[in-house]
């Protein structure tokens, strides 16, 4: 069984909407959460996680992501997309209950038009 | 504090050969993680190594192996490249295993002609 999913292999917003980055994610217990993205020819860098508390976390570059334990989902936000945001993003779970796994989705590429 | 380094950053190898990749973590981190990147399979997880012993593995043949030292820096192995080896091999570094995120490397190309 997938672990994490990310439905949309990409994202298409105009300079200024508001983004959203979606990801469902299947595992046992509580989960821990996170969000990273990939801009051409790097590695991954981290954006924010979710363990435990408020289900709106805050990460860096102004993005955000909601936890939502009904609907086993942790989407990522912004209220005002950037050109500069336009990268890959992956979404990733840790299971705690499988050896501690990491599972990341299969990323979604955001573009940002101006 | 310096980042995840890798070394080297772009390879070249034939099939057949096998080749040694490094990575030296954060300092003071001590899980390492190994990641294999292609455009269609996506990223998949090969192995966890903490405290110089390797915790979780994917599901990779064992070509594929790794090790840690006592100071945390890792390396993998690969030995008899095949061409469906071509990739970008991440690595990534915790503070420790459970809640903490990763940092990741810039990764090595790895072109197998």
């Amino acid at each position: 069984a997938q672990s994490v999913a990310q439905p949309e292999d990409q994202v298409n917003v105009a300079e200024g909407n508001p983004l959203t980055v979606k990801c469902t994610y299947s595992v046992s217990g509580n989960p821990y959460l996170f969000w990273y993205v990939q801009y051409p020819n790097r590695g991954l860098q981290f954006l924010l996680k979710y363990i435990t508390g408020d289900n709106l976390v805050k990460g860096s570059y102004g993005f955000e992501a909601e936890f939502n334990k009904s609907q086993t989902s942790f989407h990522l936000k912004k209220p005002s997309a950037l050109v500069s945001d336009s990268a890959l993003y992956f979404c990733a779970v840790r299971d705690l209950y499988n050896f501690n796994k990491f599972y990341f989705g299969s990323g979604t590429k955001l573009n940002v038009k101006p | 504090k310096a980042g995840v380094t890798q070394t080297p950053r772009y390879l070249i190898k034939t099939r057949g050969q096998q080749v040694t990749l490094s990575c030296s973590p954060i300092s003071g981190h001590r899980s390492v993680s190994w990641y294999q990147q292609t455009p269609g399979q996506g990223l998949q997880f090969l192995f966890e190594y903490f405290s110089e012993t390797q915790r979780n593995k994917g599901n990779f043949p064992g070509r594929f192996s790794g090790r840690q030292f006592s100071n945390s820096r890792s390396e993998m192995n690969v030995s008899t490249l095949e061409l469906g080896d071509s990739a970008l091999y991440l690595c990534a570094s915790s503070l420790d295993r459970g809640a903490y995120e990763q940092y990741f490397g810039p990764g090595t190309r790895l072109t197998v002609t």
